[in-house]
């Protein structure tokens, strides 16, 4: 079954614009992930945060995380035409060992 | 190799057809995984390896579905009697290791099957 549940299901936003999409999932995690996917193909990790942590940044990203309502958020400053892409949370469990539980995605649009 | 590979990219074959999808993880990874996913869908969890053991296979949707993995590296899942419904795509993850603090996944391009 799926843990996560990303919105909105779809993002269409100008070259430079912001984009921010959330992420809401149900148990307790030990850590929250983004992965990136083009064309229905392998995935990118993006990022990790855990769940002692806040926020996190990396480059254009930065994700917040709130543990005490089961969710997160995913923001891309000044987006490019490059960005366009499927975005998925994914939680890891402490009471599973290893994987990851996905949620649906946002395919998020960037035009040009 | 440079990164997770699998075999083939993609695959047709006929209803009642077995077929096995192969995936060569990050060498030294001890962790590995199968995921599939619809059109549209997020990833399903089919099954995990720590080295050639698969301590959660709970992912498996019939047992239709087997996988194995040899000298902690190359993994192969053999779909037997493909259904239409089994037409995902199947991608292969893995990562340095498989503890529950839940580490960075690498992702393989994933084999397209499509069960005509």
């Amino acid at each position: 079954s799926q843990q996560g549940e990303e919105d909105p299901q779809a993002l269409s936003i100008q070259e430079g614009e912001n984009a921010t999409m959330n992420c809401s999932y149900k148990t307790s995690i030990n850590n929250l992930q983004w992965y990136r996917q083009n064309s229905g193909r392998g995935l990118v990790h993006l990022i990790l945060i855990r769940s002692n942590e806040r926020e996190k940044h990396s480059g254009r990203l930065r994700v917040t995380l709130d543990t005490s309502k089961k969710s997160s958020s995913l923001l891309i400053t000044a987006s490019r035409a490059a960005d366009t892409a499927s975005y998925f949370c994914a939680t890891a469990r402490g009471s599973t060992l290893g994987r990851l539980y996905f949620g649906r995605g946002t395919q998020l649009t960037v035009w040009p | 190799g440079a990164g997770v590979s699998q075999s083939p990219s993609n695959k047709v074959t006929e209803k009642g057809k077995d077929v096995e999808l192969r995936c060569d993880p990050i060498s030294g990874h001890t962790a590995l995984y199968w995921y599939r996913q619809s059109l549209g869908q997020g990833l399903e969890f089919l099954i995990y390896f720590q080295g050639n053991s698969a301590p959660d296979k709970s992912g498996l949707p019939s047992d239709r579905f087997s996988a194995e993995r040899t000298g902690g590296s190359v993994s192969t899942l053999t779909i037997q009697r493909t259904q239409q419904e089994d037409s995902a795509v199947y991608l292969c993850a893995s990562s340095r290791e498989g503890l529950a603090g839940g580490t960075e996944q690498f992702f393989g391009p994933g084999t397209r099957l499509t069960v005509l």
